[in-house]
């Protein structure tokens, strides 16, 4: 089945510039995840849904961003006035059920949307 | 602020050579997980480890969760160029992942 998808793969932004990133999870998954990996680094987690609750964002860096799933399947990510240091792969993870304590249900990734911002 | 450091940060070896890969943290996780990523894709799960000190085995890969559940250990046996990748350490308690920054592996033929 299909797996994990977001668009734009690519995006290359002037500061100042708002960019929108959209993550398509599986099918039927409840949990959404969003994170931040920078060149060569390992992924940092920004945000967290589950249906369309958004449960979790302490992890989103500044006000400048902002995570939506209005209907509890895509989700966007909105970036406004983009920095360079705001240059980054932004991945999207969807899993099935909602985490619970002491168990971890599988996060499919998808393949990330790499924002360059000049 | 639950940390984990991977060490080492990158790794060249030849092909049919083996090595290990360390993530430590001085915090306990409930689960760690080994991911692997490929440029210009998202990371894979390889595997889950929940139990101290479990030693789960994937072909040649050996991955094992210290007692404490605060590390965990990946060992390639006889690695191929096919293994090259970027592998990621993630420790988790409520469903969030906390990545390690990773192990740059490239394996020469």
């Amino acid at each position: 089945g299909a797996g994990v998808s977001q668009s734009p793969r690519y995006k290359v932004a002037k500061r100042g510039q708002d960019v929108a990133l959209r993550c398509d999870p599986i099918s039927g998954h409840v949990s959404l995840f969003w994170y931040q990996q920078a060149l060569g680094q390992g992924p940092e987690f920004l945000t967290y849904f589950q249906n369309e609750a958004q449960l979790d964002k302490s992890g989103l860096p500044s006000d400048r961003f902002f995570a939506e799933r209005p209907e509890g399947s895509v989700s966007t990510l909105k970036i406004q006035r983009t920095q360079q240091e705001d240059s980054a792969v932004y991945l999207c993870a969807s899993s099935l059920m909602r985490p619970t304590s002491g168990a971890q249900e599988t996060q499919y990734f998808g393949p990330g949307t790499r924002l360059l911002v000049l | 602020t639950q940390l984990l450091e991977q060490s080492p940060q990158f790794l060249s070896i030849q092909e049919g050579e083996n090595l290990t890969v360390y993530c430590n943290s001085s915090s306990v996780f409930s689960s760690l997980q080994w991911y692997r990523q490929e440029p210009g894709e998202g990371p894979v799960l390889l595997v889950t480890v929940v139990t101290g000190g479990e030693v789960k085995k994937l072909k040649r890969l050996t991955f094992q969760f210290g007692d404490a559940r605060k590390d965990s250990s990946l060992h390639i046996t006889a690695a191929q160029p096919g293994d090259t990748g970027l592998y990621l350490c993630a420790g988790s308690n409520t469903g969030k992942l906390i990545f390690g920054q990773g192990t740059t592996l490239q394996v020469k033929p």
